[in-house]
């Protein structure tokens, strides 16, 4: 069974600070894999995609790791801004249509 | 463009009521997906069309009806719901190719409440 798991599954952390979420899956095939912030009540909105043979990407202060042998991902936030809260999804395709989500992880920021 | 438009945001609705759900794209888009999320929860694919002809229907209950007009409309009808179905219904749109990473473009939803 395709599944993605994501930890932590809520964290908090101050203005300012980094902080790094996880993704470790077991689809199969792989086709990409995408970070995705959803605000509450709002639709996922795309962060970051990543193929097999890319390792690493980056969208502002939101970096995405990809390794493909391990089969994990993780997502770093650089000097994280209050408009970070939201939810970090992170979403496996093995086709054309299907994706595989994960739980999310709530990320709060606090001044 | 790079933008998918949900009509209404919000809708509540009797469990007798028939209404809609309407979706729309202008990025070309040759797939569009409706997706149901419950809170807390990542989505769950219900439909996907591709080239205005449904391709996957994922077991869902026939008190939901989809339906693509043209390329850039996607419509989801619905009638004699249960209070169950209440959830945020998500559209999304991708192109389609052979480059393998088909990139969904989410809408924001309409929150539906069945009452």
């Amino acid at each position: 069974k395709n599944q993605v798991e994501q930890s932590p599954q809520s964290l908090i952390i101050l203005e300012g600070k980094n902080c790094t979420l996880q993704c470790n899956y077991t689809v199969s095939p792989f086709s990409n894999l995408r970070w995705y912030k959803q605000d509450t009540g709002r639709g996922p909105v795309s962060l970051t995609i990543m193929t097999f043979s890319e390792n690493t990407k980056s969208n502002g202060r939101y970096t995405a790791t990809l390794d493909a042998d391990t089969k994990q991902s993780s997502l770093h936030i650089t000097a994280s801004q209050l408009s970070d809260s939201a939810s970090y999804i992170c979403v496996v395709s093995a086709d054309d249509y299907k994706l595989s989500f994960g739980a999310g992880t709530t990320v709060t920021v606090r001044a | 463009d790079t933008e998918v438009t949900q009509t209404p945001k919000h809708l509540v609705m009797g469990m007798t009521n028939k209404k809609s759900l309407k979706c729309e794209q202008h990025m070309g888009h040759r797939a569009m997906y409706w997706y149901k999320q419950k809170a807390k929860k990542p989505p769950e694919l219900m439909f996907v069309y591709s080239y205005e002809k449904l391709s996957i229907n994922e077991s869902v209950p026939s008190r939901f009806s989809p339906e693509c007009p043209n390329s850039s409309l996607l419509n989801l009808h619905l009638h004699a719901l249960q209070p169950e179905d209440s959830a945020l219904y998500l559209c999304a749109s991708s192109p389609l190719g052979t480059s393998g990473s088909y990139e969904q473009y989410f809408g924001p939803g309409t929150r539906l409440t069945v009452t």
